[in-house]
């Protein structure tokens, strides 16, 4: 069965420094993958996605991640945070296995210091 | 038109109340699904509707009713709930789960429950 393990819980960064969410997948296909973004009481949004075309994908907001099929990973990260990305992140699998529903992982909260 | 339309965006209903959440999308997506989120914690699937036709329950109670009356539209009908049940209830749609693609996000109803 499809799964994702988001590896951090929390991620505390300074404004202006770079960010690295991580995320591991676990699928026996070829996978689907997403990173969305939630604001405090919000839904969700749609950062970037992989679908099985180029491994380095660019998103919105200055975000982008890299699928490494070596690793099951798909990372997402932004050179420089800013205040406005402070916000919870869930990266999402989909594959053939689980009828393509899209899988959440827990989800990591990203805080952005002054 | 890229957009998954919710309704109401908030919600209070008491516990003999009988109300019903609504989810609109025009992108000719053929599959729909119905999401619950407690805070702090990432979505969780109830439902999934295929072509119109409910194709998965994830053994949800019966007090929750999903609806499809076409291809555009999901409802979720809510009768005797409990306050437990109160959380943030995402719908979402892509093209076709059993084929896969990226899956759109409404905004969500926050639902409270006295």
């Amino acid at each position: 069965a499809q799964s994702v393990t988001q590896l951090d819980s929390h991620v505390s960064v300074s404004e202006g420094t770079p960010v690295l969410l991580r995320c591991n997948y676990s699928s026996s296909y070829s996978p689907s993958l997403f990173w969305y973004v939630q604001h405090p009481n919000k839904g969700l949004q749609l950062l970037l996605k992989y679908t099985s075309a180029a491994t380095l994908v660019k998103g919105i907001n200055g975000f982008e991640a890299e699928f490494k099929k070596s690793e099951t990973s798909f990372h997402l990260t932004k050179p420089s945070a800013h205040m406005s990305d402070a916000a919870e992140y869930f990266c999402v699998v989909s594959d053939q296995g689980g009828s393509y529903i899209p899988t959440f992982g827990r989800g990591t909260s990203l805080i952005v210091h002054p | 038109d890229t957009e998954v339309t919710q309704t109401p965006k908030h919600l209070v209903m008491g516990m003999t109340n009988k109300k019903s959440l609504k989810c609109e999308q025009h992108m000719g997506h053929r599959a729909m699904y119905w999401y619950k989120q407690k805070a702090k914690k990432p979505p969780e699937l109830m439902f999934v509707y295929s072509y119109e036709k409910l194709s998965i329950n994830e053994s949800v109670p019966s007090r929750f009713s999903p609806e499809c009356p076409n291809s555009s539209l999901l409802n979720l009908h809510l009768h005797a709930l409990q306050p437990e049940d109160s959380a943030l209830y995402l719908c979402a749609s892509s093209q076709d789960y059993q084929v896969g693609g990226k899956a759109f996000f409404g905004q969500g109803t926050r639902l409270t429950v006295v």
